[in-house]
């Protein structure tokens, strides 16, 4: 299993102000993934993070509004940039583990970040 | 479109009774059906991993089940307990990336 710190666990935010988000993991994993999730609603895919290039960003996400950091294969950055109301949520990072081979690939989880926009 | 339907969205149940959740699924080609635990303010932990040639696994009290003939799935929780109270979420693999598909999850309020 893997153990996913992050950090802040909570932020109160301005419109129009940035946050970065850190994700740290307790090994060295080689995809970091970005979620986002709104209230009452499943967890979205924001991007993976990969080390050593830039991240891949899922179809409504774009680099200059969510940039990524992924300086080494523990620790990952979110950055929430010009923030309206609408970006209010739960911001999580995962990695990919294995359990039992192929194909079985489990998810680990942060415990997430709550954003909320004023 | 791959997507995950869970039901019901909430339940309420009264403490040492059993209940059962639900999740239908169209992710095809399929690789792996998940449930996960997310409690309040924390992030999802994984309950069960099932691929296709499996159709029950248990973790505990929990005992999850899957058709891949009809594509659906089940939590069954048994003798509920205060802390089970959460939300608990499908997730579905697709064998081509690997990409998860959510559902919305099911709200679980125990109550005593």
């Amino acid at each position: 299993s893997a153990v996913i710190s992050q950090k802040p666990s909570r932020d109160i935010c301005q419109r129009g102000t940035s946050l970065t988000i850190q994700c740290q993991v307790d090994s060295q994993v080689t995809m970091m993934f970005w979620y986002r999730q709104q209230p009452g609603q499943s967890l979205t895919l924001i991007a993976t993070a990969n080390q050593g290039s830039e991240a891949t960003y899922e179809s409504g996400f774009v680099i200059d509004k969510f940039p990524i950091s992924r300086p080494n294969l523990t620790f990952s950055t979110l950055t929430v940039s010009n923030m309206s109301p609408e970006d209010s949520s739960i911001y999580l990072c995962s990695v990919d583990g294995t359990s039992g081979g192929a194909g079985n690939n489990e998810q680990f989880f942060g415990p997430g970040t709550r954003l909320t926009v004023l | 479109k791959n997507q995950v339907e869970q039901s019901p969205q909430s339940l309420i149940i009264l403490e040492g009774k059993n209940c059962t959740l639900q999740c239908n699924y169209t992710v095809s080609p399929f690789s792996n059906l998940r449930w996960y635990k997310q409690d309040t303010g924390r992030g999802p932990v994984s309950l069960t991993i099932m691929t296709f040639s499996e159709n029950t696994k248990s973790n505990g009290r929990y005992t999850a089940t899957l058709d891949a003939d009809t594509k659906q799935s089940s939590l069954h929780i048994t003798a509920s307990q205060l802390s089970d109270s959460a939300s608990y979420i499908c997730v579905v693999s697709d064998d081509n990336d690997y990409k998860l598909s959510f559902g919305a999850g099911t709200t679980v309020t125990v109550r005593a």
